[in-house]
């Protein structure tokens, strides 16, 4: 069971990124999925999250308007489309599989996005 | 929007010591969604504990969750170096999952 994210780097301020991440090992389709970031040296900051099917989509209100996660279970892959980036956006950015209880079981190895000019 | 407030900010003990860490939520938790994580030094975070007591695929019994409503508690025993690191609660509500700022522990 493994998530592979890719996808970060350096951004200018008001720009745009896609991250992708890349499940294998399990049934990709038949779990939720979310993304989760880091800022350095800080906390945990869950961003969003996509139900199995994609109907159900969730966003914390820092990224609300400027984030889109989407998900495509026949690639197995999840992603997270970033506009209008902002400084406070810079963080490794993880992706991770929904479990019970509203946990998360199983995390990627994480993605650094930069943004700054 | 609900505050998961963790404590002690750091725990600094000994091998073979018992950890408590505590995760102090600012609206009752329901349907007991709650779960604990550990993050070591630059490695992402791992699952240990949820449904605020199940221990995860492959984590010791040295850990353990308990608690209801707004107070809930990880308990490491038996303490070991590789148990240094950071420790997050983390509970779901109303469609948004919130973390604690956690609890780093020293060994």
């Amino acid at each position: 069971v493994q998530l592979v994210e890719s996808g970060g780097g350096l951004v200018q301020p008001g720009g745009s990124l896609r991250l992708s991440c890349a499940g294998s090992g399990f049934s990709f389709g038949s779990f939720s999925m979310d993304w989760v970031r880091q800022a350095p040296g800080r906390g945990l900051e869950w961003l969003s999250h996509i139900s199995t099917d994609s109907r159900t989509i969730y966003y914390a209100d820092s990224v609300k308007g400027r984030f889109s996660i989407s998900r495509d279970n026949g690639e197995s892959s999840l992603s997270l489309q970033m506009n209008s980036l902002r400084a406070e956006d810079t963080a490794v950015y993880y992706c991770v599989r929904g479990f019970l209880f509203n946990s998360f079981d199983v995390w990627g190895q994480g993605t650094k996005l930069t943004v700054s000019s | 929007e609900i505050v998961l407030t963790q404590s002690p900010a750091t725990l600094s003990l000994s091998p073979g010591e018992r950890a408590t860490l505590s995760c102090r939520t600012s609206q009752t938790v329901d349907s007991s969604e709650l779960a604990w994580y550990q993050q070591r030094p630059g490695q992402a975070p791992r699952l240990l504990i949820f449904g605020v007591s199940n221990r995860a695929t492959g984590i010791p019994d040295r850990f353990s969750g308990s608690g209801s409503g707004t107070d809930f508690t990880l308990t490491i025993n038996r303490l070991e170096p590789e148990d240094s690191a950071v420790y997050y609660c983390q509970q779901y509500t109303q469609s948004l999952w919130t973390f604690g700022r956690g609890t780093r522990v020293e060994i």
